[in-house]
């Protein structure tokens, strides 16, 4: 596609619940990034794929957070348990490589009720 | 680590008047730095970017950042703002070879007053 796909657009969900956000990255590029943006803040790093593998995972808040990119393409956030500190939106974004200038999607908006 | 602090959570300026918004980073290695813009329930979009060679950088709508290694800053500047500017500028630094992430202020809200 054209840009950076994030779906869904908005999830309201259940404390306690599974969740699955989705990232389809600009065609051809081999990094991306999770990032997670809570009200008045800046985007805070979460993971980042080189290709399938996670390179830097270091941002990922506690084990109920979850990522993986398979084939190197789309990748899925995965939380488990949610808790209603995990409100935000959860973007993505990827680059032709790394050190290359990083799209970002619309994000999803997650809220736990 | 690298950090990004930028200095004002919002800054009102009336329409026509000059802004600078200000950001300082920390980091131990030479850097990448950027200005992202989200406009109002828009998704972040690279304003403008310093990779290497001249420290001034322009934007295509008028914003233009220096990078100032001594000071280790990099301040967005516009001589003339216009209602549209209207939005939420994050700064955010790379460092080459040491992280593999972007990292960004906490941004500042550019409020544009008629």
């Amino acid at each position: 596609g054209a840009g950076v796909s994030q779906t869904p657009s908005n999830k309201v969900t259940e404390k306690g619940k599974y969740v699955e956000l989705r990232c389809d990255p600009i065609s051809g590029h081999t990094a991306l990034y999770w990032y997670r943006q809570s009200l008045g803040q800046g985007p805070e790093f979460l993971i980042y794929f080189q290709g399938t593998g996670a390179a830097d995972d270091s941002g990922l808040p506690n084990d109920r957070f979850f990522a993986v990119r398979p084939e190197g393409s789309v990748s899925t956030l995965k939380i488990q348990r949610t808790e209603r500190g995990d409100s935000a939106v959860y973007l993505c974004a990827s680059s032709l490589t790394a050190y290359t200038e990083a799209f970002f999607g619309q994000g999803t908006r997650l809220t736990v009720v | 680590a690298q950090s990004v602090t930028q200095l004002d959570s919002q800054v009102p300026v009336f329409e026509e008047a000059p802004v600078e918004l200000r950001c300082n980073y920390s980091s131990s290695v030479s850097v990448y730095l950027f200005w992202y813009v989200q406009y109002p329930n828009q998704g972040l979009q690279l304003l403008l970017k310093y990779l290497s060679g001249s420290t001034l950088v322009k934007s295509i709508n008028g914003f233009e950042a220096e990078f100032n290694k001594s000071q280790t800053s990099f301040h967005l500047r516009k001589p003339s703002v216009h209602i549209s500017d209207t939005a939420e500028y994050f700064c955010a630094v790379w460092s080459r070879g040491r992280d593999d992430k972007i990292i960004f202020g906490k941004g500042t809200r550019l409020h544009i007053l008629p």
